[in-house]
């Protein structure tokens, strides 16, 4: 069956640019997450989502960042005023139920120049 | 502060023997423990994990020991095999509705199983 699919797989940007990027869970799942991982570094959370609802955007760094999944599945992870620290590749998970294991797409790789 | 902490930053083993990958924590309220896998440009894939109400899980040739009092966990491949080379990322939730929620990671440690 289809995993985790997220879209682009790479994006190059200009500093102070917007970005979107997109997140499409496995069907039927309702929690989904966003990881940001930066080099020689684990996946760090950034936010989680119940349903349609951000149960949980404590790891979001800034007010730079915005997170929205507004039918429950599909999620759009955006970037304003992108800076060079922003650079990293962001992980998207998804899980049947809270208590279930979370499943990894394959990562955008976001470079900010 | 790491709450998590893969100090060993690789290991290479010879193909047939044992793994083992070892992992610490700092925050008493993880209550879910972890192991991931994860190849080059692929995203992290599901290994194994652990309740706290347990102090070992085992899942074929992969197990994992908890040490609550420690705050210590491991895990061991046996035997290893060549496909096992991957980065391993141990990660901890404290849930709060019964589940895993976010997860905290360590930095990884590169597995290399040499034929």
């Amino acid at each position: 069956g289809a995993g985790v699919s997220q879209t682009p797989s790479n994006k190059v940007t200009e500093k102070g640019k917007y970005v979107e990027l997109r997140c499409d869970p496995i069907s039927g799942h309702t929690a989904l997450y966003w990881y940001r991982q930066s080099l020689g570094q684990g996946p760090e959370f950034l936010i989680y989502f119940q349903g349609t609802g951000a149960a949980d955007d404590s790891g979001l760094p800034n007010d730079r960042f915005f997170a929205v999944r507004p039918e429950g599945s599909v999620s759009t992870l955006k970037i304003q005023r992108t800076e060079r620290g922003d650079s990293a590749v962001y992980l998207c998970a998804s899980s049947l139920t809270l208590a279930g294991e979370q499943y990894f797409g394959p990562g955008t790789r976001l470079t900010v120049t | 502060d790491q709450q998590v902490k893969q100090n060993s930053p690789s290991l290479s083993v010879q193909e047939g023997r044992i793994s083992i990958l070892n992992c610490d924590y700092t925050n008493s309220m993880f209550d879910y423990f972890l192991w991931y896998k994860k190849y080059p440009a692929e995203g992290p894939t599901f290994l194994i994990s652990i309740s706290s109400i347990k102090d070992k899980n085992e899942d074929g040739r992969f197990t994992v020991f908890l040490n609550k009092s420690a705050k210590h966990l491991s895990l061991h491949i046996v035997p290893s095999q060549p496909g096992d080379s991957a980065v391993y990322f141990c990660a901890a939730s404290a849930s709060t509705q019964g589940g895993s929620e976010k997860l905290v990671f360590g930095k990884g440690m590169k597995l290399t199983v040499n034929p």
